[in-house]
């Protein structure tokens, strides 16, 4: 299976500024057809969790421009420019290439 | 809107079944590969299984396979998670998730003698 691995655990954030969260996978993420299928996702306390991000770096519908997904290959990451409160909880990456499906263990965001 | 909601979880004690549903609205159901996604309480997400927009391919978590089984019945908007030979371990937070990874609520089954 493939291992996703996130770090920090933990990420205490001040409002208003940047944020970033490591992901990498063991196994390239690259599928046969040439995309990539890593996700971003966010679970605010007491929610399900929602979609940020797919195919590394394109941001689902109604997800603010304040978020943005890069890497490849194994290495991903994903950015707040600006954190807001609303950006609390925790993130997970997780990838859509191999079966079966894995993420990451999570990071907690939280406001200092 | 899509709309996802899952039914069925309750207390069961190990070695015994139970049947997850999860009831579609809003988009066309037989259009889409569907997921059950678990989360134990106070842990990460672990994907379960999956099955094809039209029922010819499932794959499962190996922590599940020949014990749960993913089903649908696109007539009826629903998919399904089979659950038996339950264990301690099974239990968490059930959510039903469609392949553009639009969740619902999720259900919680607790296995415990």
């Amino acid at each position: 299976d493939v291992v996703m691995t996130q770090s920090p655990l933990s990420l205490p954030v001040t409002l208003g500024q940047p944020a970033s969260i490591s992901c990498r996978s063991n196994q390239s993420l690259v599928y046969s057809d040439g995309n990539t299928y890593l996700n971003w996702f966010l679970q605010r306390p007491g929610q399900s969790p929602r979609r940020l991000i797919y195919k590394v770096s394109n941001r689902n519908s109604g997800v603010p421009d304040r978020f943005s997904g890069s890497g490849s290959g194994t290495d991903f990451t994903l950015r707040i420019s600006r954190v807001e409160a609303e950006d609390v909880g925790v993130y997970y990456c997780m990838q859509g290439t191999h079966w079966p499906l894995t993420f990451g263990g999570g990071t907690k965001v939280e406001i200092k | 809107q899509v709309h996802l909601v899952e039914s069925g979880g309750g207390v069961v004690q190990p070695g015994r079944s139970l049947r997850l549903s999860c009831a579609a609205s809003g988009f066309t159901l037989s259009s889409h590969g569907m997921h059950w996604v678990r989360q134990a309480p106070g842990k990460g997400l672990e994907w379960v299984a999956v099955i094809w927009h039209d029922g010819s391919n499932k794959y499962y978590a190996d922590s599940v396979k020949g014990r749960f089984t993913i089903s649908r019945d696109n007539s009826k908007n629903t998919l399904y998670l089979q659950m038996n030979s339950l264990r301690v371990e099974d239990t968490a937070v059930y959510y039903c998730t469609r392949d553009r990874w639009d969740w619902g609520q999720g259900t919680l089954v607790t296995v415990s003698s």
